[in-house]
C-alpha cells in the first residue's frame, strides 16, 4: 500500500536557518510528489509538486525538494527561514497514472523563533 | 480565498446526531475529495467524486456518506456521531479525476462531537 513517511513530528529553528524536512514514500510505480503547508487556522496551499523532469523543483516562497528516485525520497529545503515560514508542512503522494486521492504523510510542525 | 468554499466553518454536536457538511468546488473544477485531518490519524482520504460519479474511496467510515450534485457541489454525511468523529474536514478540488494540477483546499470545518 502507498504510504508517505515525514521524519521530524516538530522543528524548532531560529531565523536565518536552513531549514531540511524529510519525506520518503511507498509505492511501486511512477509517482506524483507534492508538499503543502497549512498556516494556523488556514487550509493547505500547494508549495511544490513534481510530476516529471528535472529532480530538483522550486516552489513559492523560497522552498525547493529534491526528488531522489533511488530512495524515494522528497525532501523539502529552505536556506534561510522566516518567522512567517512557522507552519504544519505536509508531503503527499499520488500513482501517476491512478485516480486523484493523495496520501499524506503525518506533517511536520515547524516553529520558527525570531 | 482558494475558490473552494465549505460550509458551515465550524460546527457543534452532540454524539448520536447527524451533520451535513458542504462543498462547493472551485469553477470549472470536476472532481471533489474529502479528507478528514484529526490528531492522531493526521491527513486521512475519505472519498472522491469525479462528476456526479464515485471515483475512489479511502478510509470513509459506514455511518459517513457522501454525493456530488449536478451543479458539482458535494455533501459528507456523518450520522451516528461519535466522540472519535471531531476532526477538521477538508474538501479538495480539481480538474479531472486523476489531475495532474495538483488540489485546491478548502478552508475545512471544524466538527466537534461532544
Amino acid at each position: 500500500a502507498q504510504s508517505v513517511s515525514q521524519h521530524n513530528h516538530h522543528v524548532i529553528l531560529s531565523e536565518a536557518a536552513s531549514l531540511e524536512l524529510g519525506c520518503n514514500y511507498s509505492y511501486g510505480g511512477t509517482v506524483n510528489l507534492f508538499w503543502y503547508v497549512q498556516y494556523p487556522g488556514q487550509h493547505l496551499q500547494l508549495l511544490l509538486k513534481y510530476f516529471s523532469g528535472d529532480p530538483l523543483v522550486k516552489g513559492i516562497k523560497g522552498f525547493e525538494a529534491e526528488f531522489i528516485k533511488s530512495k524515494f525520497s522528497f525532501n523539502l529545503r529552505k536556506p534561510s527561514v522566516q518567522w512567517s515560514d512557522t507552519a504544519e508542512y505536509f508531503c503527499a503522494v499520488k500513482g501517476a497514472y491512478e485516480g486523484g486521492k493523495l496520501i499524506f504523510g503525518q506533517g511536520t510542525e515547524l516553529s520558527v523563533k525570531p | 480565498d482558494s475558490g473552494v468554499t465549505q460550509t458551515p466553518k465550524h460546527l457543534i454536536t452532540a454524539t448520536g446526531q447527524r451533520v451535513t457538511l458542504r462543498c462547493s468546488p472551485r469553477s470549472g473544477d470536476l472532481s471533489v475529495y474529502w479528507y478528514q485531518q484529526s490528531l492522531d490519524q493526521g491527513l486521512q482520504f475519505l472519498i472522491q467524486y469525479y462528476n456526479g460519479e464515485e471515483r475512489a474511496k479511502g478510509n470513509i467510515l459506514e455511518r459517513f456518506s457522501a454525493q456530488q450534485f449536478p451543479d458539482l457541489h458535494s455533501e459528507l454525511n456523518l450520522s451516528s456521531l461519535e466522540l472519535g468523529d471531531s476532526a477538521l474536514y477538508f474538501c479538495a478540488s480539481s480538474v479531472a479525476a486523476g489531475s495532474n494540477y495538483g488540489y485546491t483546499f478548502g478552508s475545512g470545518t471544524r466538527l466537534t462531537v461532544v
